[in-house]
């Protein structure tokens, strides 16, 4: 079956730290990956995008990575702020105009 | 630019009522999504709409239709309300390579 999966579990760091988010993925052939931002009461906000042929994607503190042989990708805050707090959806499109979503991990970052 | 609006905020039907809701966007964006969230689920494609005049089903299609009423709007309909459709519904819309995708700030409904 099709499953996206993430770090099941929250995930609290110190501030000023590194947080790394996973996204692991099976059955799926997906053309490109998507990071979502969402904050409690509202809804998703687009972060960022990684193509099947891309290895890295950056955008000041954040950091993309995709790996189509492990079916995974690392989403990377660099230089953490408790403003980072949220949870974080990871998404794909496969063929077709649809988007699969993983259930999200929780993020906190302690002060 | 409001971007995408959702109608009503919150909502709740009692079993076997039928409500309407509705979407809309002001970004000219071709491609229109219909979404639920329930804990533990993750974010599921209810409908969508590549363009206008055209719907097309996700994952969970049941139990709901949709109208896609003209290159803004997009509603979804719930025809007999059931516990089970209890959640968050979020509408979202992208652009011509359906790359990003702009979501709305969601409606909750509680079906008792």
């Amino acid at each position: 079956s099709q499953k996206i999966e993430q770090n099941s579990e929250a995930l609290n760091i110190q501030e000023g730290k590194t947080a790394t988010l996973t996204c692991n993925y099976t059955n799926y052939s997906p053309a490109y990956l998507q990071w979502y931002r969402q904050d409690p009461g509202r809804g998703p906000v687009f972060l960022l995008l990684i193509r099947e042929n891309e290895k890295e994607k950056r955008k000041e503190r954040l950091k993309v990575t995709f790996d189509t042989t492990l079916k995974q990708s690392l989403f990377h805050i660099t230089a953490s702020q408790p403003a980072d707090s949220a949870t974080y959806l990871c998404a794909l499109r496969n063929t077709g105009n649809q988007f699969y979503f993983g259930t999200g991990t929780s993020l906190t970052v302690i002060p | 630019n409001a971007g995408v609006t959702q109608t009503p905020k919150f909502q709740v039907l009692k079993t076997g009522q039928s409500m309407t809701l509705q979407c809309a966007q002001d970004m000219n964006h071709n491609s229109m999504y219909w979404y639920r969230q329930d804990p533990g689920m993750g974010l599921r494609l209810i409908y969508y709409s590549a363009s206008e005049g055209t719907t097309d089903k996700g994952e969970v299609p049941n139990g709901y239709n949709v109208s896609r009423l003209n290159k803004r709007e997009f509603s979804l309909r719930l025809e007999s309300a059931a516990p089970s459709q209890t959640s968050v519904y979020f509408c979202a819309s992208s652009g011509p390579y359906q790359e990003t995708q702009y979501f709305g700030p969601g409606t909750r409904l509680l079906v008792l």
